[in-house]
């Protein structure tokens, strides 16, 4: 069975704090993805990564940052985390676009708050 | 059907009854589209996708209509089922972009 697995369900940090969002899969996918999930605002991407040591931004990566060192690990980073970045945290990852089956598959998410 | 905001558009829908779930997409290069369900406390999980070249498709009780014309997207589920209740995503890729763009969802609610 597929799986994404995000290291924590709940975090509390406090404003200023250096946090990471860490996610694995065991998929052998090339792309991984970060969303933030707010009441309304539906899943907006923050950075995806098509490759070991690739990234891109997504569309509203200010205030993040990311790694992939290796394919089955895509971190998130918080380099100061601010209350405005209390959210639901949702990885995910697919094969490349041009395969058969390429949906996404998400992690359970982590619930951020930052106090 | 989708929109964006800070209300989440809803559908109330009677126990056996059929829904329809729309999307309007923005990329008319996207090539590839979702439909995610989200229960809630869980992440979303695939229901059905298909491609551009394809106008309908069919699953178990679930069947994704595209309109490329005008770039629109419906989930139908017949005989809705109280364990349908759930928040409903579309999602599209494509242009040559590894990107998955979500849509800001609907809640569908299965009234007993």
């Amino acid at each position: 069975d597929v799986k994404v697995t995000q290291s924590s369900r709940y975090l509390v940090k406090r404003t200023g704090e250096k946090v990471f969002l860490e996610c694995v899969q065991d998929m052998d996918h090339e792309n991984m993805f970060w969303y933030r999930q707010d009441p309304g605002l539906g899943l907006r991407l923050i950075y995806f990564s098509y490759d070991v040591k690739m990234k891109e931004k997504g569309d509203i990566p200010e205030g993040y940052s990311v790694s992939r060192e290796k394919k089955e690990r895509f971190s998130l980073i918080l380099e100061s985390a601010s209350t405005n970045q209390t959210s639901m945290y949702l990885c995910a990852s697919s094969p490349p676009g041009g395969s058969m089956n390429t949906e996404a598959f998400f992690g359970q998410g982590t619930r951020l708050t930052v106090v | 059907g989708e929109s964006v905001g800070l209300h989440l558009p809803t559908l109330s829908v009677q126990e056996g009854d059929n829904s329809i779930i729309n999307c309007a997409y923005s990329n008319s290069a996207s090539d590839y589209f979702i439909w995610y369900k989200q229960e809630s406390g869980k992440g979303p999980q695939f229901i059905i996708d298909i491609r551009s070249n394809m106008d309908k498709r069919q699953g178990q009780r679930v069947t994704v209509l595209l309109n490329k014309t005008v770039k629109h997207l419906s989930l139908q589920i017949a005989a809705t089922q109280p364990g349908d209740s759930a928040v409903y995503f579309c999602a599209e890729r494509g242009g040559g972009n590894e990107k998955l763009t979500f849509g800001t969802g609907t809640r569908l609610t299965i009234i007993p």
